[in-house]
């Protein structure tokens, strides 16, 4: 069984302040996805990293999949109340499978 | 482009009743997807269809869940009868048949409680 493990779980911070998430798993997925899911909505695509090491950016959030395939990250700069939200990260397995992370629920204070 | 539409929103029932989900998928979205999310945890997968065949109901409880897609469009989740730890939010996503890149696009979800 192949699982995502996302930390922290929970984060409440202020606005402007800088964050991090983790993604982390013991098995190699062929990319991974990040979304965010707001109250009431179902999860949106923000990113899909699929090359080891890649780096990607998508305005103040910068996403990076780890050098094995394993693992992930979300950083966020100067973050803004707009980007509270629960985020999702999830490993593609095959060709369309996702297995989801618990997700971390992100509050920014203003 | 419409999205993904599911119905109802909201429902609350007694534990034994059923109930059934109703979601349509974006037009030519060959895959359709059914996810369970429980409080407090990410989606995960029950069952996913492409066009209207099954292609993984490998975490589908299938003693009291099932999920039909006529016609390769619409399709339904039961579940009969419904237990309390049934409480969740049910999403319906689809996603366009192509190479490795699998963007699924979600559904506003059905809140359902179990009493």
């Amino acid at each position: 069984t192949q699982l995502l493990e996302q930390s922290p779980q929970f984060l409440s911070i202020q606005e402007g302040e800088n964050l991090t998430v983790y993604c982390n798993s013991s098995s190699v997925f062929s990319s991974l996805q990040w979304y965010r899911q707001e109250p009431g909505e179902g999860p949106v695509l923000l990113v899909t990293v699929v090359t080891g090491g890649e780096v990607k950016k998508l305005k103040r959030l910068t996403f990076q999949f780890g050098d094995a395939r394993k693992d992930s990250s979300l950083h966020i700069t100067a973050a803004q109340p707009g980007d509270t939200g629960l985020y999702l990260c999830a490993g593609v397995v095959g060709a369309q499978k996702l297995v989801f992370g618990q997700g971390t629920r992100l509050t920014i204070n203003p | 482009e419409a999205g993904v539409a599911q119905s109802p929103r909201y429902k609350i029932i007694e534990k034994r009743q059923s109930v059934a989900f109703w979601c349509n998928p974006i037009s030519g979205h060959a895959t359709l997807y059914w996810y369970q999310q429980i409080l407090g945890q990410g989606p995960k997968l029950l069952i996913q269809f492409q066009n209207n065949g099954v292609v993984d109901d490998s975490q589908l409880p299938k003693d009291r869940f099932s999920a039909e897609r006529l016609k390769g469009v619409d399709s339904t989740l039961k579940i009969q009868p419904a237990k309390l730890e049934d409480s969740a939010v049910y999403l319906c996503a689809s996603s366009f048949v192509s190479g490795k890149y699998n963007e699924q696009f979600f559904g506003p979800g059905t809140r359902l409680t179990v009493l």
